[in-house]
């Protein structure tokens, strides 16, 4: 089992429309949890951090952790086609620790 | 992104060639990490650096691959006698702190395309 899952996808939504992507953590010791988006032949930047329990919303984007049931999802609204790429999670133990990443999500937003 | 930059671009070498991929971050940043990305996968781990303590290599995959940092400056990955299955993206990090106690980041460089015939 990896330590980090995601469904690769790819996750086709119509634009306009919101995208939902789920990660879940097999290590009960990862404290904080990051989104990247990754464009095609790009390196990955960050969208979003969540370092507690709850909702965390960012402009379009709403990232969501649980702890107890180790899942952490990110929601994009207003989906718009400059969003299709690739979006990876990445949890992490401590400050300042490596990142131990998810496989990634396939999103394609249709026009 | 935040002030990183990686060398080369891309990279062709062949098999059992040793290649030298280099991290070369704006001053300031006492935290540095390596990753490797396969084609159509998340990231792996490979080594962290943080100021003059000893280097975590916790992620190597194996004795052929090294790194070296001095201080905060320039970071080189070594790969000796490369495989086929070395051919990936190489990424750099730097840690960025956050407005507050555990909120730090990692923002990563362009990265190295490495392929190995």
């Amino acid at each position: 089992q990896k330590e980090v899952e995601q469904n690769s996808g790819p996750l086709s939504v119509p634009e306009g429309a919101i995208a939902s992507l789920n990660c879940t953590y097999s290590d009960r010791g990862s404290q904080s949890f990051f989104w990247y988006r990754q464009y095609s032949g790009k390196s990955p930047e960050l969208i979003m951090s969540i370092y507690s329990n709850g909702d965390k919303e960012d402009g379009r984007f709403t990232a969501q952790l649980n702890k107890a049931s180790q899942y952490v999802s990110l929601l994009i609204r207003d989906s718009q086609p400059s969003d299709s790429a690739t979006y990876l999670c990445a949890g992490r133990r401590a400050a300042g620790n490596k990142l131990t990443f998810g496989g990634g999500t396939r999103v394609l937003v249709k026009p | 992104g935040a002030g990183v930059s990686q060398s080369p671009s891309n990279k062709v070498t062949e098999k059992g060639k040793d290649v030298e991929l280099r991290c070369d971050p704006i001053s300031g940043h006492t935290a540095l990490y390596w990753y490797r990305q396969r084609l159509g996968q998340g990231l792996e781990f490979l080594i962290y650096f943080q100021g003059n303590s000893a280097p975590d290599k916790s992620g190597l995959p194996s004795d052929r691959f090294s790194a070296e940092r001095t201080g905060e400056s320039v970071s080189t990955l070594t790969i000796q006698r490369t495989q086929q299955e070395d051919s990936a993206v190489y990424l750099c990090a730097l840690r960025v702190a956050g407005l507050s106690k555990g909120t730090d980041t990692q923002y990563f460089g362009p990265g190295t395309r490495l392929t190995v015939l």
